[in-house]
């Protein structure tokens, strides 16, 4: 069946660094994906989503890259903050309105 | 506060007993999502309402497991004889799909524990 997954686990990143956070989806149909950020008690916050139709999509200091052939999909946070800290999620939504999460990848920045 | 709320935020309870949860969407949000998620996993879909449909179950929703949204408005979630494997944070979403995009907003969630 479908999967989504990320590549890493964890990603620990100076304070004002880039980071990058990268997931890989398995169904080829998929054409809407959606990142989420989660801190510790709380539900999942909405970052950036992206459709098939496009490559990248900016929002504020984050941008979603989306690779159709090799089907991987990458979060870039710039400038990275304490404040950025919390469990990263993507999320396939192919499935017409149910989302796949794939299993997460916990951020921590160092200041 | 317009957002996703839900209530209980925490619930604690003895296996075998029944507990019932409410998710209040954001207003005119006409669907409605129930995950689940257990520590270190991503949420895992359990079901969802279009207005007051329930238009999808997951199969991981056991027989014991049950929601409604009588209204279009508000739903419940209710689980029968819990057992120690429904402790979890359950999480409510809601969503007003349009030109092909369906932003879903999460609630806080509610953490049930069962003893």
């Amino acid at each position: 069946g479908e999967s989504v997954g990320l590549h890493l686990p964890t990603l620990s990143v100076q304070e004002g660094d880039n980071s990058i956070i990268n997931c890989a989806y398995s169904n080829s149909a998929s054409d809407y994906f959606i990142w989420y950020k989660q801190e510790s008690g709380k539900g999942p916050q909405f970052i950036i989503d992206i459709r098939s139709n496009m490559d990248k999509r900016q929002g504020q200091r984050v941008t979603v890259l989306l690779n159709k052939t090799v089907k991987h999909l990458s979060l870039q946070i710039a400038a990275t903050q304490p404040g950025d800290s919390a469990v990263y999620f993507c999320a396939d939504g192919y499935q017409g309105g149910k989302l796949i999460f794939g299993q997460g990848t916990e951020l921590s920045v160092k200041p | 506060d317009t957002g996703v709320s839900q209530n209980p935020r925490h619930k604690i309870t003895k296996r075998g007993q029944n507990v019932t949860f409410r998710c209040d969407p954001i207003s005119e949000h006409n669907r409605l999502y129930w995950y689940r998620q257990t520590l270190g996993q991503g949420p895992e879909f359990l079901t969802y309402f279009q207005n007051e449909a329930q238009l999808e179950k997951s199969r991981l929703l056991s027989d014991r497991f049950s929601a409604e949204r009588p209204k279009g408005s508000f739903s419940t979630l209710e689980i029968q004889r819990t057992e120690q494997g429904d402790s979890a944070m359950y999480l409510c979403a809601s969503s007003r799909p349009t030109s092909g995009r369906e932003t879903q907003y999460f609630g806080p969630g509610t953490r049930l524990l069962v003893l």
